[in-house]
């Protein structure tokens, strides 16, 4: 399977830690997202990288959050002094132009 | 924020039976994409359709897009238990690429 991973699938921390996931996309495709998904909900939007550069950051990205995709390749997602609301699904996704290719995601739990 | 709403938010059918879902959305689009979720884990990419299409196939997925309406259907035709899941549609903007989600359907199959 050639697809998008995430590492780690799941993430258990105290309130306060700070936490780090990582996403390989598709070897090909330039274009990266990183979405967050809670309980019965959608995914939502945080940011978006295409090639090395972020293009686009959400509101809802406050400043404990920050994205890297050094090399254009795989990227990293940062949040640091965790809090119980970033408990949530959050997924990566990777495209070549139009059609975007999830993860299986890194379910992160803050205890 | 969610873009739109699927319709309705949990669907229970027979195996063999068709199963429709629909999606409204609200603002003006470029594609918009079908995803399927199971529990807990990723997306899987379904089909796209463009803004400018009005039906696509896909085995035994049939999509429609009524953009007069902001409206998209999913028809799931001789359903199989492994049909059961989340489905979410996505859309996205001309000049902005990241997808914004409605809120899901839950598919239940029943053998």
């Amino acid at each position: 399977d050639t697809g998008v991973s995430q590492d780690p699938r799941h993430k258990i921390t105290k309130r306060g830690q700070n936490v780090t996931f990582r996403c390989d996309p598709i070897s090909e495709h330039n274009r990266l997202y990183w979405y967050r998904q809670t309980l019965g909900q959608g995914p939502e939007f945080l940011t978006y990288f295409q090639n090395e550069a972020q293009l686009e950051k959400s509101r809802l990205l406050s400043d404990r959050f920050s994205a890297e995709r050094p090399k254009g390749s795989f990227s990293t997602l940062e949040i640091q002094r965790t809090e119980q609301g970033d408990s949530a699904m959050y997924l990566c996704a990777s495209s070549p132009v139009d059609t975007q290719y999830f993860g299986p995601g890194t379910r992160l739990t803050v205890l | 924020s969610q873009q739109g709403e699927e319709d309705p938010q949990a669907l229970s059918i027979q195996e063999g039976e068709n199963a429709t879902m629909n999606c409204s959305y609200k603002t003006s689009i470029n594609n918009l994409q079908w995803y399927r979720q199971n529990s807990g884990r990723g997306l899987v990419h379904l089909i796209l359709i463009r803004s400018n299409e009005r039906e696509k196939h896909s085995g035994r997925l049939r999509v429609t897009l009524d953009t007069s309406k902001k409206s998209s259907s999913l028809l799931i035709t001789a359903s199989r238990a492994a049909d059961t899941a989340s489905y979410f549609c996505a859309t996205d903007q001309f000049g902005n690429e990241k997808l914004t989600f409605g809120t899901g359907t839950r598919l239940t199959i029943i053998p």
